[in-house]
């Protein structure tokens, strides 16, 4: 069966500093994989999409890579900041049967 | 503003009573999803909707039932028949293209007493 990993429950890093979550898949080979934000008694909100022929993309601080051989996406924050706080969610996807998210990162950045 | 809208934000049941939570997006997508979120845990996905009139069961469909009348609304009821709905429920909707994304709505948390 598909299955999702996300590194370690919590993350704590320290303001500035680049924050990096990691999220690894198996048993299926996803079109895209993308990345979502979650705070506390919200609904996650969209921040990143990679295809599956992409290696990298970038938007302002963040940088996903997607490694298809690895089965493996890494989720960057750089500069990271105390309202970066948040829960992390990873959802590689490319089918009507591939709807599946990761139990997510919760981030932590310290002042 | 275009969105998507669920209602109630809270609901308490007493246990043995179905209850309906809604659903409705004025965004025009074709997909709608629920799912399911424990303390601690990711999304699970309970049923799915592409289309009118036609919906798919996800990985935990035991003990809820959906409908798909108006491509606007995707209703969950939580039955009797689900052992432990205590949970926060979340519903989404998506433009059905390659690498949409999944819009949220705010999430409605069902209490059972």
């Amino acid at each position: 069966s598909q299955k999702i990993e996300q590194n370690s429950e919590a993350l704590n890093i320290q303001e500035g500093k680049t924050a990096t979550l990691t999220c690894n898949y198996t048993n299926y080979s996803p079109a895209y994989l993308q990345w979502y934000r979650q705070d506390p008694g919200r609904g996650p909100v969209f921040l990143l999409l990679i295809r599956e022929n992409e290696k990298e993309k970038r938007k302002e601080r963040l940088k996903v890579t997607f490694d298809t051989t690895l089965k493996q996406s890494l989720f960057h924050i750089t500069a990271s900041q105390p309202a970066d706080s948040a829960t992390y969610l990873c959802f590689p996807a490319g089918s009507a049967r591939q709807l599946t998210f990761g139990s997510g990162t919760q981030l932590t950045v310290l002042p | 503003d275009g969105g998507i809208t669920q209602s109630p934000k809270y609901l308490f049941r007493k246990e043995g009573q179905n209850v309906t939570l809604s659903c409705e997006q004025n965004l025009n997508h074709d997909a709608m999803y629920w799912y399911r979120q424990d303390p601690g845990q990711g999304l699970r996905l309970i049923y799915y909707s592409q289309i009118v009139n036609d919906f798919q069961k996800g990985d935990i469909a035991e003990g809820y039932s959906v409908s798909r009348e108006k491509k606007e609304s995707f209703p969950l009821t939580v039955t009797s028949a689900q052992k432990n709905p205590t949970a926060f429920y979340l519903c989404a909707s998506q433009y059905w293209r390659e690498g949409g994304e999944l819009f949220f709505g705010e999430g409605s948390r069902l209490t059972v007493l």
